[in-house]
């Protein structure tokens, strides 16, 4: 199958600040990329549809201005979350699809905001 | 707001028994429907897809699709204890070249040796 990584796979920040997560198909070119947030016990809820070279899609309700999404090729999208707070702690997974087949997942990025 | 709804568990089978698990999805135009195993912890890991009517088997994974019932399910034949995880059940929004997945809230289940 497909492998798509994830940096890092755990973070902590302090209220307030901004956090980078990286996302990454290793071996083959993803026509779109997905960003999923998870809270315990909960399901994946889809937080934003991102298409290399174009603004992403965000779901109702995720605030854009907060999470600012960049795909700057076929291989790569970042998620920065901004001025993190405590309820932004979560567990927060890409997926990378490819036309004609499955989304694969990355392995995740726990993110706790202290 | 379309919806997949699971049963959470959790689901308890003995260890070699078959297990099955249930979803029902309300976008009656969703055309792609997956199962994915989620360790915890972990991200999911795809399990099975199917897109048409009827069963579509992969070793010891049946997926079963009923479309006018709306009607998704997993079986999971001779259950291992490495079996024990959340499954979730993922349907594709409908719309032309629409992607996006709606999950169900997943079934937990635990194969007891």
């Amino acid at each position: 199958g497909a492998v798509v990584s994830q940096h890092p796979s755990r973070v902590i920040c302090k209220s307030g600040t901004s956090v980078k997560i990286e996302c990454r198909s290793l071996d083959f070119q993803a026509t779109t990329m997905f960003w999923y947030r998870q809270f315990p016990k909960q399901s994946l809820m889809l937080m934003a549809t991102s298409n290399e070279g174009s603004k992403a899609t965000y779901e109702q309700g995720v605030e854009k201005d907060k999470f600012l999404i960049n795909h700057a090729s076929l291989t790569l999208s970042t998620l920065t979350v901004t001025s993190a707070h405590p309820e932004d702690s979560s567990f927060y997974i890409c997926s990378a699809y490819r036309f004609g087949y499955e989304q694969y997942f990355g392995p995740g990025t726990r993110l706790t905001v202290t | 707001q379309k919806e997949v709804e699971q049963n959470s568990g959790p689901l308890s089978v003995p260890e070699g028994a078959i297990a099955s698990l249930n979803c029902t999805y309300s976008d009656r135009g969703s055309q792609s429907f997956f199962w994915y195993r989620q360790y915890s912890g972990k991200s999911p890991e795809l399990i099975m897809s199917i897109y048409s009517n009827g069963d579509k088997e992969d070793g010891r994974f049946t997926a079963q699709l009923n479309k006018a019932s709306q009607y998704v399910s997993l079986l999971i034949r001779d259950s291992q204890p490495s079996d024990s995880a959340t499954y979730l059940c993922a349907v594709n929004r409908s719309g032309a070249g629409s992607y996006q997945l709606t999950f169900g809230k997943g079934t937990k289940l635990s194969v007891i040796p």
